[in-house]
């Protein structure tokens, strides 16, 4: 079965500030790869997925990821944080075909000071 | 974006009753959908897969008579937690499938059970 590490639980961060969330995660066969946000009160969203190709991939709100097939990597990444990023983040991993659900890491609260 | 709507957000129950949520696709048809469970400053954990039409897939450690699930319809999934304790107390998330991308998973709100 496949796991999720992320390793920052609890990140504070000023306004301007470039984040990166780690996540590893173990499985030794194909992945996909996504990263989940939820603001205070409402439901997850996608940010970002990874399912092949270009291993940067882009997602909303100036977020970015990497996948790091040797490190069994895929990290969060934004050049500048603002307040409004104030979330909490999870990484998620299911096999490469698909049809299963997620394995989520415990997640990263990210608090952006003004 | 596509849209999963789960209700109630929140229920309060005696114990040893049995509380119904429902999770419906909104603007698309999911064949699957998934059942997750979050417990206290920790992570979703999968409970279960529920695929139209069938039976659903119960992860390990998780009892199906406890939990039923029901998938009659492409965009409707219910998980029914029977003669349910307080030790069930949580917040249960589900999500859908898209059938026409099919390796993105919209969720719900997620439901607050509280068992008294």
């Amino acid at each position: 079965a496949q796991s999720v590490s992320q390793h920052n639980h609890h990140v504070i961060l000023s306004e301007a500030a470039s984040l990166e969330l780690g996540c590893n995660y173990s499985y030794g066969g194909t992945v996909n790869l996504f990263w989940y946000v939820q603001y205070p009160g409402q439901h997850l969203q996608l940010l970002l997925k990874y399912f092949s190709g270009d291993p940067l991939v882009k997602g909303i709100k100036g977020f970015e990821a990497e996948f790091i097939k040797s490190k069994f990597s895929f990290n969060l990444r934004k050049p500048s944080v603002q307040w409004s990023d104030t979330a909490e983040y999870f990484c998620a991993v299911n096999k490469g075909g698909g049809a299963d659900g997620l394995t989520f890491g415990k997640g990263t609260h990210l608090i952006i000071q003004p | 974006g596509a849209v999963v709507s789960q209700h109630p957000s929140r229920v309060i129950c005696k114990s040893g009753t049995s509380v119904k949520i429902e999770c419906r696709s909104l603007d698309f048809q999911a064949t699957t959908m998934f059942w997750y469970r979050q417990f206290p400053k920790k992570s979703l954990m999968l409970m279960a897969t529920s695929n139209e039409g069938s039976k659903a897939t119960y992860e390990q450690g998780v009892e199906k008579d406890k939990f039923l699930i029901n998938h009659a319809s492409l965009t409707l999934s219910t998980l029914t937690v029977t003669s349910a304790h307080p030790e069930d107390s949580s917040f249960y998330i589900c999500s859908a499938r898209d059938m026409a991308d099919k390796n993105i998973q919209y969720f719900g709100a997620g439901t607050r059970l509280s068992v008294l």
